[in-house]
């Protein structure tokens, strides 16, 4: 079945650092790939997303790939924010076409 | 627009008593998944809706949950009777789904739970 693996936290930045959470997935034929972030006490909010190979999505200076050769979709950002403290979920839908499969969660804060 | 509204947001009980949550998905939105958060299992999906009907209610626990979807604008779950181990954030879910690829969901703030 569908899997994600992403790497485990906690992960402590310094503000301005740079940003790298690993995620790698099990799926069979062409998944959509999603990043979904999680602030303290709220909801889970679509951070980006990509739905073929090579698709780059970004938002809010996040990006992430579509490496389908490498079966990733690893998540960047150049320069943190305090106010990017939160959790991040790695997450695809498969073959199903409706079921999100989730990683585990990576919980990043970022101190001043 | 609106998103997933929840209601409510937090629930305290007793073990043993019933306990309804409620969801008004995205409208336009045709499908609705409940999911639940804990610490110990992570997400996990309970239930899918497509177009008002449940296509996989493989992840519901046991026979005291249940879900209904009576209209494109309200969905529930219901737990009945409680246990304390049902402690969690339950969410609600929206999408379009359709034309046979995935479409990215969108998650309602959740019900936090207790049960005593």
């Amino acid at each position: 079945g569908d899997s994600v693996t992403q790497m485990e936290g906690p992960v402590t930045l310094s503000e301005e650092a740079f940003l790298t959470i690993n995620c790698t997935y099990t799926a069979t034929g062409y998944p959509s790939l999603f990043w979904y972030v999680q602030y303290p006490g709220e909801g889970l909010q679509l951070l980006l997303k990509a739905t073929k190979a090579d698709d780059k999505g970004s938002n809010k200076g996040f990006e992430a790939t579509y490496r389908k050769e490498t079966t990733s979709f690893h998540l960047e950002k150049g320069s943190v924010q305090v106010s990017d403290s939160a959790v991040y979920f790695c997450a695809l839908i498969g073959g199903s076409n409706y079921k999100l499969t989730f990683g585990k969660g990576t919980l990043l804060t970022v101190n001043p | 627009d609106a998103g997933v509204i929840q209601s409510p947001r937090h629930e305290v009980t007793e073990m043993g008593q019933e306990v309804t949550l409620r969801c008004k998905p995205i409208s336009g939105h045709n499908s609705l998944f409940w999911y639940r958060q804990t610490m110990m299992r992570g997400l996990e999906l309970l239930i899918y809706f497509n177009n008002n009907v449940p296509i996989d209610d493989s992840g519901m626990p046991e026979d005291r949950f249940s879900a209904k979807m009576p209209n494109a604008s309200f969905s529930t779950l219901k737990i009945q009777p409680s246990e304390p181990r049902d402690s969690a954030v339950y969410f609600c879910a929206s999408s379009r789904t359709g034309g046979g690829r995935g479409y990215e969901q969108y998650f309602g703030p959740g019900t936090r739970l207790t049960v005593t």
